[in-house]
């Protein structure tokens, strides 16, 4: 069974600050996706990013950065320079190989994140 | 135009009641999903349904069924409400595509809160 651990439950930063959210994932496939998705106060959730398991590669976006490593099974996610803006729940998720076109999405249990002015 | 929504954004209702939430997708995508977040956040897969297959998660009671008219409706009707049915259910939509590739992004809708007095 796939399951994603977010230990962080609550962080706090001061504005510009950089911050680490760490996720680090199980799953038996060897074909994976795993995302990351945003929840500001107004509830909505916002897509960040898609990585498949055949690419390794970081990515950077803006002030965003992703730090995927398959031999510790982690993808973490770094605010540069944090904003009251990024306040929110951030979830990290993992999705396997589907199975008639489901992909269903294992959530973390979110890590809350107040950036303070 | 939005991409997935719901109706209605906030739901109250008595236990006992028998209550729909509706969900709606304009992207064309074959597979639609239902989450439920508790109120800690935790956000977990209910349903996923596609024209070929239903899946239900095993710890969903049988007092949840989604309701599927055609290719761009999933509607989540519970019957007898119970006040642990109190969450914020999401809707999300995705298209399959094929293993490996990136077209699997799950679109969420915007969330109704359902609380049962």
């Amino acid at each position: 069974a796939q399951k994603v651990t977010q230990a962080q439950t609550e962080i706090s930063v001061v504005e510009k600050e950089d911050v680490t959210l760490d996720c680090v994932y199980e799953t038996r496939d060897t074909t994976y996706y795993l995302f990351w998705y945003k929840q500001p106060p107004s509830g909505e959730l916002v897509f960040l990013i898609r990585r498949n398991s055949f690419d390794e590669q970081n990515e950077i976006s803006g002030r965003y950065s992703w730090n995927f490593q398959k031999s510790t099974s982690s993808f973490n996610f770094t605010i540069t320079a944090s904003q009251v803006v990024d306040s929110a729940v951030y979830f990290c998720a993992l999705s396997e190989a589907p199975g008639a076109g489901s992909y269903q999405l294992t959530f973390g249990k979110g890590t809350k994140l107040s950036v303070i002015p | 135009d939005t991409a997935v929504s719901q109706t209605p954004k906030y739901l109250v209702t008595q236990m006992g009641n028998d209550k729909s939430i509706k969900c709606e997708q304009n992207l064309g995508h074959d597979t639609m999903y239902w989450y439920k977040q508790d109120s800690k956040k935790f956000l977990k897969i209910m349903f996923s349904y596609n024209n070929k297959e239903l899946i239900i998660n095993e710890t969903v009671p049988n007092r949840f069924s989604p309701k599927s008219p055609d290719k761009a409706h999933l509607n989540l009707h519970i019957n007898s409400l119970e006040l642990g049915d109190s969450a914020v259910y999401f809707c999300a939509s995705s298209t399959p595509g094929l293993a490996g590739d990136s077209y699997n992004e799950q679109f969420f809708g915007p969330g109704t809160r359902l609380t049962v007095l």
